[in-house]
């Protein structure tokens, strides 16, 4: 019963390093999503994917890259960490888009110093 | 420009009271409106739902009114339980080019004392 799995869970970086925060879920879902939750503000939509080889720009994309290679696995790309990255990041899979439930992992709290 | 607005950070209720938690919106094309749930060092859950063509849906302890003339919706707990200790986020679903996308607002903290 796995569901949405994020690793890391915390992560400090220094300005201009790069990393990849990972997600995988195992709900055969179509749908998967990358959040981040600044501190005191909701959620913001940074990409999303419809399936595998597909993916989309959300609300708040700058800085960030994504591929979508299978179902499972999502994974997010900061190239160049700056501190306006500082945040909680998320990820989310449904099963079709426009379903009002999507399944949330646990996060990953990225510093960037 | 907040889409989504939840102007209350924290409510602080007694354990079997009512919790009342609000929420505003700006965009009169959104279609349905949703309640997630969020404790510490998790990710949100969903919680409830409402069809912007409903004034009301029910879920055991759990209500949401929906007001469209006032583009405002309330989350209702009743009874309160210190489980029910959370961070709850007001989220909408747009339609149209950005079906699927949910804007969600601040979220409230709410706090059940037993």
């Amino acid at each position: 019963n796995a569901g949405v799995t994020q690793t890391p869970k915390f992560r400090i970086l220094k300005i201009g390093q790069s990393m990849t925060l990972q997600c995988t879920q195992d709900m055969n879902h179509n749908y998967m999503y990358w959040y981040r939750q600044d501190p005191g503000m909701g959620l913001k939509l940074i990409y999303y994917s419809v399936g595998a080889g597909i993916t989309d720009k959300g609300e708040v994309p700058n800085g960030y890259n994504v591929s979508r290679s299978t179902t499972e696995d999502f994974p997010l790309r900061l190239e160049l960490a700056a501190p306006s990255q500082t945040s909680v990041y998320f990820c989310a899979s449904s099963y079709t888009l426009g379903d009002l439930i999507q399944y949330f992992g646990a996060g990953t709290r990225l510093s960037v110093l | 420009d907040q889409q989504v607005k939840q102007n209350s950070p924290s409510l602080s209720v007694q354990e079997g009271r009512i919790s009342i938690l609000n929420c505003d919106y700006t965009n009169s094309m959104f279609d349905y409106f949703l309640w997630y749930k969020k404790y510490p060092a998790e990710g949100p859950t969903f919680l409830i739902s409402i069809s912007s063509i409903k004034d009301k849906n029910e879920d055991g302890r759990f209500t949401v009114f929906l007001n469209k003339s006032a583009k405002h919706l309330s989350l209702h707990i009743v009874p309160s339980q210190p489980g029910d200790s959370a961070v709850y986020f007001c989220a909408a679903r747009g339609n149209g080019g950005s079906q699927g996308n949910l804007i969600f607002g601040k979220g409230t903290k709410l706090s059940v004392k037993p």
